[in-house]
């Protein structure tokens, strides 16, 4: 059984640059969740999916946003990247919205030059 | 706000010796404790939760304590292998926040051989 997949696996972009990122979750899953892990780092609560509708939003930026697709799959976008962007974007998925346990996928190293 | 405190921040035992990690929140609604492991290069991985209604959780070489009144839980692994070496993160989930998960800082344990 596949676990939760995101691509591209690392990537490197200028700042002010924009970055999408991508997560399926594991199969029958409906929750998509993200967060960013700085080097050294927990990681850092950013969004929240649930049956395509954001259901939180962690304290970051309007620069980033984020979608869920009808597939249950999720975009990660970030515009106009700063240097502190720099870190691990991981995305979790769970069976439903609140309650049950995340499972993360390996992550996506975003580096701003 | 919301916080997780995790301590150590290194823990280093001889193999088949017992380690500890410590973790206190601060919000008195939480309900659910999650522990996760983190090698190097990977996403963090689920290895054992456990839920406000529950004292205590064993499975296999690993256990979760949970002290609701000091709003402390605790991570024990026993007969340690080198290959439990890695980082480890707790994290707990606060009332009205969507069940995103406010992580630790991390403990980075290595068993030696």
């Amino acid at each position: 059984d596949a676990g939760v997949t995101q691509s591209p696996t690392h990537l490197i972009k200028t700042r002010g640059q924009h970055v999408t990122l991508r997560c399926s979750p594991i199969s029958g899953h409906k929750s998509v969740s993200w967060y960013q892990q700085v080097l050294g780092q927990g990681p850092q609560f950013i969004f929240q999916y649930y049956e395509k509708e954001e259901r939180g939003r962690g304290n970051f930026p309007d620069r980033f946003s984020a979608r869920q697709f009808p597939n249950y799959s999720s975009e990660l976008n970030v515009n106009a990247l700063l240097l502190g962007d720099s870190a691990l974007y991981l995305c979790a998925s769970s069976l439903v919205g609140q309650g049950h346990e995340q499972y993360f996928g390996p992550g996506t190293r975003l580096t701003v030059t | 706000g919301e916080n997780v405190e995790q301590h150590p921040s290194t823990l280093s035992v001889q193999e088949g010796d017992s380690a500890v990690i410590k973790c206190t929140y601060s919000d008195s609604a939480s309900n659910y404790f999650p522990w996760y492991k983190q090698e190097l290069g990977k996403g963090p991985q689920l290895i054992i939760d456990i839920r406000s209604n529950v004292g205590e959780k064993k499975d296999q070489r690993i256990a979760v304590t949970l002290n609701k009144t000091a709003k402390h839980f605790s991570l024990h692994i026993t007969e340690t292998q080198p290959e439990d070496s890695a980082v480890y993160f707790c994290a707990a989930t606060f009332s009205g926040s969507a069940r995103q998960l406010t992580f630790g800082s991390g403990t980075q344990l290595t068993v030696l051989p």
